[in-house]
């Protein structure tokens, strides 16, 4: 059973069209969500940490929530070049290593 | 943000030959590093974390004798890949962790074995 679950697996949007992205997590003892933006050929770039339920980052067009389930990345507005697979991991109790899911590829048409 | 880097970004060799993909934190000194393969339209999978001045600790399925790990310094970890074969072929990625708060990833490394 995965313990990182992302969907939808992909998501077209038309630029400027706003919508979210999900990760549902069963990990327990959660020391932190993570999301990344990983673009083809290339290693995942840091996006946000997130900690405890209620909690919120953004940057720029994406806004991240967590709950005691499941965190959201929502993205307002999106343009061409927010196209990329977005991974969300967790990191569990003691330890050290990130679990990841399976990312949701995301393309944005102008 | 914090700076990883791989080298080399990316290799060609013939079956047999070993390679050593190199992984540094630019910014920041890193007690642990981690190693991941990701296979084409896969997520990453933890291949071994990386302690600096102790062993390496491997997931289950990877072979310790072929993915040789050596983590030298508090900023540069290494992984060579012992006499490779065409299944090795994959992309590598590297991270490292900064004050147990957050990885950084490296670029990764692509490596095609023929």
């Amino acid at each position: 059973e995965d313990q990182v679950t992302q969907s939808p697996e992909a998501l077209r949007l038309q630029e400027g069209e706003s919508s979210s992205l999900n990760c549902s997590y069963t990990v327990s003892g959660l020391r932190g969500l993570f999301w990344y933006r990983q673009d083809p050929g290339k290693g995942p770039e840091f996006l946000f940490t997130l900690y405890s339920a209620g909690e919120e980052k953004e940057k720029e067009r994406l806004k991240a929530t967590l709950t005691k389930k499941e965190s959201f990345l929502h993205i307002t507005a999106p343009k061409p070049e927010d196209s990329a697979t977005y991974l969300c991991a967790v990191r569990e109790g003691s330890q050290g290593n990130l679990i990841f899911g399976k990312g949701t590829k995301l393309s944005v048409k102008p | 943000g914090a700076v990883v880097s791989q080298h080399p970004s990316r290799v060609i060799c013939k079956s047999g030959t070993s390679v050593k993909i190199e992984c540094r934190s630019l910014d920041f000194q890193a007690t642990t590093m981690f190693w991941y393969r990701q296979f084409p339209k896969q997520s990453l999978m933890l291949m071994a974390t990386s302690n600096e001045g102790s062993k390496a600790t491997y997931e289950q399925g990877v072979e310790k004798d072929k993915f040789l790990i050596n983590h030298a310094s508090l900023t540069l970890s290494t992984l060579t890949v012992a006499s490779a074969h065409p299944e090795d072929s994959s992309f590598y990625i590297c991270s490292a962790d900064r004050q147990g708060e957050t990885q950084y990833f490296g670029p990764g490394t692509r490596l095609l074995v023929l």
